[in-house]
């Protein structure tokens, strides 16, 4: 079974640009998570999809991020325009839903974004 | 609101040495713990968790203990290898809440030979 996959492993932009970052999490997982960890800081929650909804978005800076989940299978993440303190990895994680969820998060291996 | 803090790290160790990476938390409610283990090149995946108090999670020959009265829950190992070379995070989630983990800042561990 495939696992979570996240493309590009890195972007490097200038400030200013866009960038689109993309999750395809395990198959059948209803829940879809995108946290950021800025260097050697913890690892902050940005929003979680159930299905195709927005749940939470609570973590997301400000109206550059957006994130979307298309027929709740993949999801996007753009930022636009990026500004230096977006810079950082960018994670996301699935779920399986209903009874099957534990507190269990699976993760990608990250897309690090550096913003010149 | 919730919160974990992890002890700074990078933690340095020798093969063989005893491991301990501490992890307290503040939460409202009744969380359940984690810690999540990231290898070089991979993404966070799950080491061990506990879901109440007293509960010990193992895995790998790690473990951890769920402490209520001192709210910690600090990661264990005996005899690490160089193959545990790694970043650890802690994380709670709050138990019949929406899951979503909140998540300590990781502690580097480096094992040399």
């Amino acid at each position: 079974e495939a696992g979570v996959t996240q493309f590009p492993s890195h972007s490097v932009i200038e400030k200013g640009q866009t960038v689109t970052l993309r999750c395809d999490p395990i198959s059948g997982h209803d829940n879809l998570y995108w946290y950021r960890r800025v260097m050697g800081k913890e690892i902050k929650f940005l929003l979680h999809f159930v299905k195709e909804s927005k749940q939470d978005e609570s973590g997301m800076p400000n109206n550059r991020f957006l994130a979307e989940r298309t027929g709740g299978t993949y999801s996007t993440l753009k930022v636009q325009p990026a500004e230096l303190e977006d810079s950082g990895v960018y994670f996301c994680a699935s779920s399986p839903g209903g009874t099957g969820r534990t507190g269990e998060l699976f993760f990608g291996e990250g897309s690090r974004l550096t913003v010149l | 609101g919730n919160s974990v803090t992890q002890m700074e790290g990078p933690v340095t160790l020798s093969e063989e040495a005893f491991l301990t990476i501490n992890c307290t938390y503040t939460a409202t409610g009744y969380p359940s713990l984690f810690w999540y283990v990231q290898y070089p090149g991979e993404g966070l995946q799950l080491l061990l968790k506990a879901t109440k108090a007293d509960d010990k999670g193992s895995n790998k020959g790690f473990e951890a203990t769920y402490r209520k009265e001192t709210t910690s829950f600090h990661l264990e190992k005996g005899s690490v290898q160089v193959s545990d070379s790694a970043v650890y995070f802690c994380a709670l989630t709050l138990s019949g809440g929406s899951y979503i983990p909140t998540f300590g800042r990781g502690t580097s561990l480096i094992v040399h030979p």
